[in-house]
């Protein structure tokens, strides 16, 4: 099993560009999650998918925030435009409806 | 809401020191529990979980007890390595929130040889 994927795996982009990041979970998994760990704020959680649908995303800092799940075996995390107050590690984890979650590498993303 | 508390770090060991660190929660059902592990550059591992009151979660020499009354899951080891230097995070699961996990804001554990 190749866990779950995260790509890029860093990200290094100009303030006011729009940054992609994609995450494949583990085949088979219904559940998938997005954090972002910051020195100052911790491993936050930004949104939930539950069978593709989001099911919270009280966690998204504001609308220049966006994520997608169009399939079970892919999702975007959008930003635009991005601000130098994005700069984080943000992961992907996946989980099976066992409260196990599976986290990806990670994406390091700096925005000068 | 659902919140974990973990004791403040770094804790600093040397090797084969005895390991605690403190792990509360407060919830409205009844969580399961776990302790995750994050070594440097990588994503979160899941280390040990407990599903129920007096279960106790052990793996790679770690163990920690879901403990009720005193709504704790402290984490022990009972002798460290430096490949146990790490950011360690307990979490809570609540089902009535599905299967979204709760996190504490992690301990850093560095040993020393």
């Amino acid at each position: 099993d190749a866990g779950v994927i995260q790509s890029p795996r860093h990200e290094v982009t100009e303030m006011g560009q729009e940054v992609t990041l994609r995450c494949k979970p583990i085949s088979g998994h219904n559940s998938l999650f997005w954090y972002r760990q910051t020195m100052m704020r911790g491993l936050e959680l930004l949104i939930y998918f539950n069978n593709n649908v989001p099911i919270d995303d009280s966690g998204m800092p504001e609308d220049r925030f966006s994520a997608k799940m169009p399939n079970a075996s892919f999702s975007t995390l959008k930003i635009q435009p991005s601000e130098p107050r994005d700069s984080a590690v943000y992961f992907c984890a996946s989980s099976a409806d066992s409260y196990e979650q599976y986290f990806g590498p990670g994406t390091r993303l700096t925005v000068t | 809401g659902d919140s974990v508390t973990q004791m403040e770090g770094p804790v600093t060991l040397s090797e084969e020191a005895f390991l605690t660190i403190n792990c509360t929660y407060t919830a409205t059902g009844y969580p399961s529990l776990f302790w995750y592990v994050q070594y440097p550059g990588e994503g979160l591992q899941l280390l040990l979980k407990a599903t129920k009151a007096d279960d106790k979660g052990s793996n790679k020499g770690f163990e920690a007890t879901y403990r009720k009354e005193t709504t704790s899951f402290h984490l022990e080891k009972g002798s460290v390595q430096v490949s146990d230097s790490a950011v360690y995070f307990c979490a809570l699961s609540d089902r009535g929130y599905g299967n979204k996990l709760v996190f504490g804001a992690g301990t850093i554990l560095r040993v020393k040889s």
